[in-house]
């Protein structure tokens, strides 16, 4: 079935550093795929999503690109900041209009 | 304001117990879902429902079932609470092909 990887934390950084979170999917066809962002005892926030190939989903200086020929969604960030940690999720559009996940990346960054 | 409220936010039942988990969107969106969130898991579906009047089963439905009374609002209860119900609900409205705003959660314990 359908299913979504991303790598494993904890992640420490520290601040301005650049960020990296690896996110792999496994799809019959293009599904969107999507970054969700989770602060300590918050609900999940869309922070930035991608409907097809070669797509590139922006924001807050975040970014992801659908890379097809590897089915990767990788999240990036060239400086991170102490206000970035938080738990990180990938996710993909499943076959009922749900989203399957990934099991989330805890990102800590250290001023 | 991901315009979606839960209630109540923390809940503490014995085994055995029974209560229903409220969620309401300010929206008029037909699709909602209800997910859990266990450490090192992610989210998984519970169930849904597409529009006013139906829902279906998602992946972990056992122990669980929900109310679409009106396009508003879509409620899970759980008719004998067990300790492996002990996670963080998350409901969640849908706006176009697959992007979901999530409300801020029910932490419930089951002892």
């Amino acid at each position: 079935g359908d299913s979504v990887t991303q790598m494993e934390g904890p992640v420490t950084l520290s601040e301005e550093a650049f960020l990296t979170i690896n996110c792999t999917y496994t799809a019959t066809g293009y599904p969107s795929l999507f970054w969700y962002v989770q602060y300590p005892g918050e609900g999940l926030q869309l922070l930035l999503k991608a409907t097809k190939a070669d797509d590139k989903g922006s924001n807050k200086g975040f970014e992801a690109t659908y890379r097809k020929e590897t089915t990767s969604f990788h999240l990036e960030k060239g400086s991170v900041q102490v206000s970035d940690s938080a738990v990180y999720f990938c996710a993909s559009g499943g076959s009922q209009g749900n989203l399957i996940f990934g099991k989330g990346t805890k990102l800590s960054v250290k001023p | 304001n991901a315009g979606v409220t839960q209630t109540p936010k923390f809940q503490v039942l014995k085994t055995g117990q029974s209560m229903t988990l409220q969620c309401a969107q300010d929206m008029n969106h037909n699709s909602m879902y209800w997910y859990r969130q266990d450490p090192g898991m992610g989210l998984r579906l519970i169930y849904y429902s597409a529009s006013e009047g139906t829902t279906d089963k998602g992946e972990v439905p056992n122990g669980y079932n929900v109310s679409r009374l009106n396009k508003r609002e879509f409620s899970l209860r759980l008719e004998s609470a067990a300790p492996s119900q002990t996670s963080v609900y998350f409901c969640a409205r849908r706006v176009g092909s697959y992007e979901q705003y999530f409300g801020p959660g029910t932490r419930l314990t089951v002892t």
